[in-house]
């Protein structure tokens, strides 16, 4: 079945430094990649949709210049945590579709867990 | 922004009983897809139907969609202490996809 790596698994940083999170489809082409912040015992909050080669699209609420995301290749999009804040703390998850469009499933990454100090 | 409604917020079952989740949107859909998570996982695919399907069957799970009444519900049968997670359910239209608040099962062994 599809894969999608989704790395660091944890991380803990100080306040005011950045974290990159990296999410990859090990075995499939992603035009189509999301990123979602889910606080504890609660659902999956929408941050952005990335299509490769293009600017990602943000939800409304979302700081673009605080969480970069990046989508350069069909494998690979990056989510960076910019002068991260202890508010900043949750678990982000990515999830990835093939190109077969919106009737495909999505492939979830396992999570990163944030915790800023 | 989350897309729809799940209940019930937490259901507890006995193993062998069956469970049955709903799901309730708002908007218009091109399908509705189920996911599990366990605690501090990532998301898994059970199963997606079509706004053109009505039911649909996977091993132990069964899936309805009413696009008329804009609500899906999840029956898994038999159910299992592996079985014990989050339940989601996700609203998928043109590029968009939104999950519902989840439901979390527990089966007791």
């Amino acid at each position: 079945g599809a894969v999608v790596s989704q790395h660091p698994s944890r991380v803990i940083c100080k306040s005011g430094t950045s974290v990159k999170i990296e999410c990859r489809s090990l075995d499939f082409q992603a035009t189509t990649m999301f990123w979602y912040r889910q606080f504890p015992k609660q659902s999956l909050m929408l941050m952005a949709t990335s299509n490769e080669g293009s600017k990602a699209t943000y939800e409304q609420g979302v700081e673009k210049d605080k969480f970069l995301i990046n989508h350069a290749s069909l494998t690979l999009s990056t989510l960076t945590v910019t002068s991260a804040h202890p508010e900043d703390s949750s678990f982000y998850i990515c999830s990835a579709r093939g190109t077969t469009g919106t009737n495909s499933p999505l492939h979830f990454g396992n999570g990163t867990r944030l915790t800023v100090t | 922004s989350q897309q729809g409604e799940e209940d019930p917020q937490a259901l507890s079952i006995q193993e062998g009983e069956n469970a049955t989740m709903n799901c309730s949107y708002k908007t218009s859909i091109n399908n509705l897809q189920w996911y599990r998570q366990n605690s501090g996982r990532g998301l898994v695919h059970l199963i997606l139907i079509r706004s053109n399907e009505r039911e649909k069957h996977s091993g132990r799970l069964r899936v309805t969609l009413d696009t008329s009444k804009k609500s899906s519900s999840l029956l898994i049968t038999a159910s299992r202490a592996a079985d014990t997670a989050s339940y989601f359910c996700a609203t998928a239209f043109n590029n968009d996809m939104r999950f519902g608040a989840g439901t979390r099962l527990t089966v007791k062994p």
